[in-house]
């Protein structure tokens, strides 16, 4: 079965950084796109970018550019989110899907809550 | 404000059939058949229902159906049943610079 497992519940001050985790299993992890979708609270979903695990080529949302770092480490079949200084505003659930081509994403992985909060 | 345009909220009855409506532009709908259609329950991820368009994930319901007609796609679903409330998103792929985009998604009423 393939299936995408994502870290758990975080909450964290401003200012402070944070990168979440999103392990794949059950298909060749360097052979597929993986994205990060935001979804805020009560909000739609939007797309922040796609890294490929085989060699980290990485697109991100002109809207996200600058503000987080998608990564990979093919070793132990995992993507990261990262931010490096947070904002009450980044206070989301985030979702990690694998794409497969133009926008098809299947399937997601469970979600991690983000709180930002002093 | 999202790329993609859909109605906030849609209602049916049981057994009846809606549509949803996904309006873009030349950039993204319009040159593509890319567009994919999720379906988000309350607390749960989204599940993908419909891809490049019109196609089936398999253990989809065939209920579900896509279509697309210049800038705005649609997603149809038949013999409404109650499980089928949630929120509706479609996302289109809009080429190698903005790559993806989502639309602002669609709450779906059981009535």
């Amino acid at each position: 079965e393939v299936q995408l497992v994502q870290s758990g519940a975080e909450v964290k001050k401003p200012g402070e950084s944070l990168k979440i985790s999103c392990k794949g299993s059950g298909y060749s992890f360097t052979s597929y796109w993986i994205g990060w979708v935001r979804q805020m609270p009560g909000k739609g979903l939007e797309w922040m970018g796609i890294i490929y695990p085989g060699d980290s080529d990485t697109r991100y949302s002109p809207s996200f550019q600058g503000q987080v770092t998608i990564s990979a480490d093919k070793s132990i079949s995992t993507a990261y989110l990262q931010w490096s200084s947070l904002k009450a505003s980044d206070t989301a659930m985030y979702y990690c899907a694998r794409h497969l081509s133009g926008s098809l994403f299947d399937p997601w992985g469970q979600g991690t809550l983000v709180t930002v909060s002093s | 404000q999202s790329a993609l345009t859909q109605p906030a909220s849609v209602s049916g009855s049981p057994g009846q059939s809606i549509t949803i409506s996904c309006t873009g532009t030349s950039s993204d709908v319009g040159s593509y058949n890319l567009v994919s259609w999720y379906q988000q329950h309350p607390g749960k991820a989204p599940k993908l229902m419909i891809y490049e368009g019109s196609k089936r994930p398999s253990g989809v319901s065939n209920r579900f159906s896509g279509s697309k007609s210049g800038n705005t796609a649609s997603l149809t679903i038949s013999g409404l049943q109650a499980e089928d409330e949630a929120d509706y998103y479609c996302c289109s792929y809009a080429g190698s610079s903005t790559y993806v985009v989502f639309g602002g998604g669609t709450k779906l009423t059981v009535l």
